[in-house]
C-alpha cells in the first residue's frame, strides 16, 4: 500500500476548465514532488518543494501552478491545459532534498480533451 | 551531465526462471545513489532496491540483487525465481541529490507462465 496518496486517479478537462491534482502524505517527509510521465516514458521532475518552499521548478509553463499548504499536502492547479498535457502525473515525497529514497503514489491520469 | 542508458527495452522471462536487466550510467559525482524502480500496469512507481554508490557491496532484497560495478559505471538488476507479479516495466536511476534524478528509459520485462 502506498503512503503517498493522490487523487483524483483519473481526470478529464477541457481547455478552459480548472481542476486540481491533489496529493498527501503521512510519513513525515519535508520533501515533495510533481512529476509528470508520457506513456512509455521515464517520468520527468516539474516541482520540488523543500520545507513547504517551491525549490525547483523545471522550466514548467505557468498554466502548471504548484501549491504546498503544509508539509503534508501538495497541490497542483491545473489552467488552460492543452492536449499535449495529457500524461500520468505523478507526486512523490522523500524525507529530504538530499540523497534520499524518493516515494511515488500512484498517479493521476490526466486528460485534456 | 549525468545519464542512464538502459539499452534492452524488452525482454522476457520464464515463470522460477532468472533474468538480469542492464543499466550503465555516468556521472562526474562521487557521492551518488541508484536505484531500480518497477511500475506495474497499476502505473504506481515502487522501489525495487538501491545502492550506495560507497558501498561496495552489492545491495540484495530477497530475490532481487544487483551487481554494481563501479569502475564500469554498471548497474544491474537480477531477478531470482521470477513470478508473474514481476511483470511491469522497470526503471534504473541515478541521483546525487533528490532534486536532480535521472532515470532510463526503462526495460519492459514480461514473466510468462
Amino acid at each position: 500500500d502506498t503512503e503517498v496518496t493522490q487523487t483524483p486517479k483519473h481526470l478529464v478537462m477541457g481547455m478552459t476548465n480548472k481542476k486540481s491534482l491533489k496529493c498527501e502524505q503521512h510519513m513525515g517527509h519535508r520533501a515533495m514532488y510533481w512529476y509528470k510521465q508520457k506513456a512509455k516514458k521515464p517520468p520527468e521532475l516539474m516541482f520540488v518543494y523543500s520545507y513547504e518552499k517551491l525549490s525547483i521548478n523545471e522550466s514548467v509553463p505557468s498554466r502548471f501552478s504548484p501549491e504546498c499548504p503544509n508539509s503534508s499536502l501538495l497541490n497542483l492547479h491545473l489552467h488552460a491545459l492543452q492536449p499535449e498535457d495529457s500524461a500520468l502525473y505523478l507526486c512523490a515525497s522523500s524525507q529530504e532534498t538530499g540523497i534520499y529514497t524518493i516515494y511515488f503514489g500512484e498517479g493521476s491520469w490526466l486528460t485534456v480533451v | 551531465a549525468q545519464t542512464v542508458t538502459q539499452s534492452q527495452p524488452e525482454m522476457s522471462v520464464q515463470e522460477a526462471e532468472t533474468v538480469t536487466l542492464s543499466c550503465t550510467y555516468d556521472t562526474s559525482e562521487n557521492n551518488y545513489y541508484l536505484f531500480w524502480y518497477k511500475q506495474p500496469p497499476s502505473r504506481q512507481m515502487i522501489l525495487v532496491i538501491r545502492q550506495e554508490a560507497y558501498k561496495q557491496q552489492n545491495a540484495t532484497e530477497n530475490r532481487f540483487s544487483v551487481n554494481f560495478q563501479k569502475a564500469a559505471k554498471s548497474f544491474s538488476l537480477k531477478i531470482s525465481d521470477s513470478q508473474l507479479g514481476d511483470t511491469a516495466m522497470y526503471f534504473c536511476a541515478l541521483a546525487y541529490n533528490n532534486n536532480d534524478m535521472r532515470f532510463g528509459a526503462g526495460t519492459r520485462l514480461t514473466v510468462k507462465p
